[in-house]
């Protein structure tokens, strides 16, 4: 099973500025990775999908890089929608895995 | 507007058997994959099942292999899991998830979930 780090666990920026989230595969998963945003009390919703690609209605501060073991989720300038959960997920092999999330919120 | 409807959670005691079902609309049900994806409470995401969009192809996470079982009906549109033997660690929000493929890749909507407690 591939597991996934990320990192940092915890994000505490202020409106404006720019969040950048990492996850870490222990073996490379190419470009299968995708990231996840999740509020609380609510389902997870598709940000970017095989390591670049923004899904459908997803506004453009948001962007993914990377490929092999290492990637980033970058948020270009922090909205206040923006504080919540983030999560990556690998689907180069089967399960696929979820990392553990970083949480963004407001310093 | 595509809409996943979760429906069958509820209390079962440990051994114990439910069957979630899955209504979707608002899209071409049989031309996506569809999966499960668990999350325990104040816990991370567990992707537990996924079905191709055919239902020819099936998985499962080791922790519910033998126990769940998912399957499909793409007349009916509907998503279903059942499932078996129940374990205090299986307590979760249950999602169904549409995947924007034929394929399990990854989940573009998902439904509001269904709890499923397992306690005596």
């Amino acid at each position: 099973e591939i597991v996934l780090t990320q990192s940092p666990a915890t994000l505490s920026l202020s409106p404006g500025e720019r969040a950048t989230l990492s996850c870490r595969a222990s073996q490379s998963v190419s470009s299968y990775l995708a990231w996840y945003q999740q509020k609380f009390g609510q389902a997870p919703r598709l940000l970017i999908y095989d390591a670049s690609n923004r899904a459908t209605g997803i506004p453009a501060r948001f962007s993914g890089s990377g490929s092999g073991t290492d990637f980033t989720l970058t948020i270009s300038s922090l909205e206040p929608e923006d504080f919540a959960l983030y999560y990556c997920q690998q689907r180069s092999n089967w399960p696929f895995t979820f990392g553990p999330g970083t949480k963004v919120d407001i310093k | 507007e595509v809409q996943l409807l979760e429906s069958g959670g509820g209390l079962v005691q440990p051994g114990g058997s439910l069957r979630l079902s899955c209504a979707a609309s608002g899209f071409t049900f049989s031309s996506y994959a569809m999966s499960w994806v668990r999350q325990a409470p104040g816990k991370g995401l567990e992707w537990v099942s996924a079905i191709s969009s055919s239902g020819d192809s099936t998985y499962y996470a080791d922790s519910v292999k033998g126990r769940f079982t998912i399957s499909r009906d793409n007349s009916k549109n509907t998503l279903f899991l059942q499932m078996n033997s129940l374990r205090a660690e299986d307590t979760a929000v249950y999602y169904c998830a549409k995947d924007y493929s034929n394929y399990p890749a990854n989940c573009d909507y998902w439904g509001q979930g269904t709890l499923v407690t397992v306690s005596s």
